[in-house]
Order: structure tokens, then sequence, then C-alpha cells
């Protein structure tokens, strides 16, 4: 069965500072990737989803997240973090042998500091 | 485009009775709907997958007598919460697969209670 793993269940950056939220996946076929934000009390909103395509893979809000293969990972990054940006993160995988249900990460909580 | 519906938004119920929770696909037919539960800062965890006009497969250690799915059409789906408890107290959400591009559009989900 495909899971992701995210490192990190907290993690606390300054406001312009690098964002980087790890992802690793577990899957037997090709996997599809994807990282959602979540606000307090909301529901979730896609950030970006890796389909197969580029490896690399640009997001809403400045995020990206680059697919590696090699390091089964999917990392999220945002090179400038905004006030804005603090909030709950998954990743989440689907694949054929899951039927394509999203398969959620435990999440990240981002803080960011002034 | 691509809306799921969900409703209703927050219930609150008495120990022992049952809750239905509809996601109704508004502009495209959900031929396949996902439900999630999600207790407070935790993740979303998939409960159990419907097809429309056959039954949900649920996940390993969801009971498939007290979370009851219904997909009998491509425009809802439900989930009843029958003799609920306090324990399954959690936020409820709904998603289905939009698309061929792997798009899933989300319900806002439904916060029940039971007291």
């Amino acid at each position: 069965a495909q899971s992701v793993t995210q490192l990190g269940s907290h993690v606390s950056v300054s406001e312009g500072a690098l964002v980087l939220l790890r992802c690793n996946y577990s899957s037997s076929v090709p996997p599809y990737l994807f990282w959602y934000v979540q606000y307090p009390n909301q529901g979730l909103q896609l950030l970006l989803k890796y389909t197969s395509a580029a490896t690399l893979v640009k997001g809403i809000n400045g995020f990206e997240a680059e697919f590696k293969k090699s390091e089964t990972s999917f990392h999220l990054t945002k090179p400038s973090a905004h006030m804005s940006d603090a909030a709950e993160y998954f990743c989440a995988v689907s694949d054929s042998n899951s039927g394509y249900a999203l398969n959620f990460g435990k999440g990240t909580s981002l803080l960011v500091t002034p | 485009g691509a809306v799921v519906s969900q409703h209703p938004s927050w219930v609150i119920c008495k120990s022992g009775t049952s809750v239905k929770i509809e996601c109704r696909s508004l502009d495209f037919q959900a031929t396949t709907m996902f439900w999630y539960r999600q207790f407070p800062k935790q993740s979303l965890m998939l409960m159990a997958t419907s097809n429309e006009g056959s039954k949900a497969t649920y996940e390993q250690g969801v009971e498939k007598d007290k979370f009851l799915i219904n997909h009998a059409s491509l425009t809802l789906s439900t989930l009843t919460v029958t003799s609920a408890h306090p324990e399954d107290s959690s936020f409820y959400i709904c998603s289905a697969r939009v698309g061929t591009n792997y798009g899933y559009t989300f319900g806002s989900g439904t916060r029940l209670t039971v007291v």
C-alpha cells in the first residue's frame, strides 16, 4: 500500500526565510503526489501536484516541489515565507493500486515568525 | 466548476442517534467518492471509497455497519453514522476525482459532535 511520511510535525521559520517541508512517499507503482494547505477551520486547498510530467512542479502562492524518484521524495519549498503562509500542510499520494484514493501524510504545521 | 456540496456543515446529535451526511456533485458526475475523517489537529484518514451503484470499500479498522455509505446516483453519495457515540465526533470530508488529470475536489466538511 502506498503511504507518505512528512518529517517534522511542526516547522518554524522567520518571515522572509526559506520554507522547506519534507515529504517522502512509498508506492509500488508510479505515484501521483500532491501538496495541500489547510487554514484553521477551513477545507483543503491544492497547492500543486505531480502527475508524471515535469519533475519540478510550480504551484500557487510561490510554492514549488520537486519529484525525486531516487530519493522517493516530494519536498515542498518556498523561497521567502510570508506570515500568511502559516497553516497546516499535507502531502498526499494516490496511485492505481489505491483506486486513486488520496492518502495523506500526518501534516506539518508551519509557523512563521516576524 | 467541479463543486461538491456537502451538508450539513455541522451537526450536534445525541448519543445513540444516527446522522446522515450528504455530498452532491453539482456540475459533474462523481463516479467515485472518497470519505475521510479528520480528528482535531490530525490528518485526513481515508474511511471508504464508494462507487456509484456498488458497495463501498472500507479501509481496515472502519466499521462498515457503523458508517453506512450509499452512492446510489452519480451526483449523490451519503454517509450515515449509525448509533453515534462521542468518540465518533470528528470532521468528515468527502472528495471526488475530477477529470482525467488527477484533480480532486473536496466537500467543505461536516463537523459532527455527539453529546
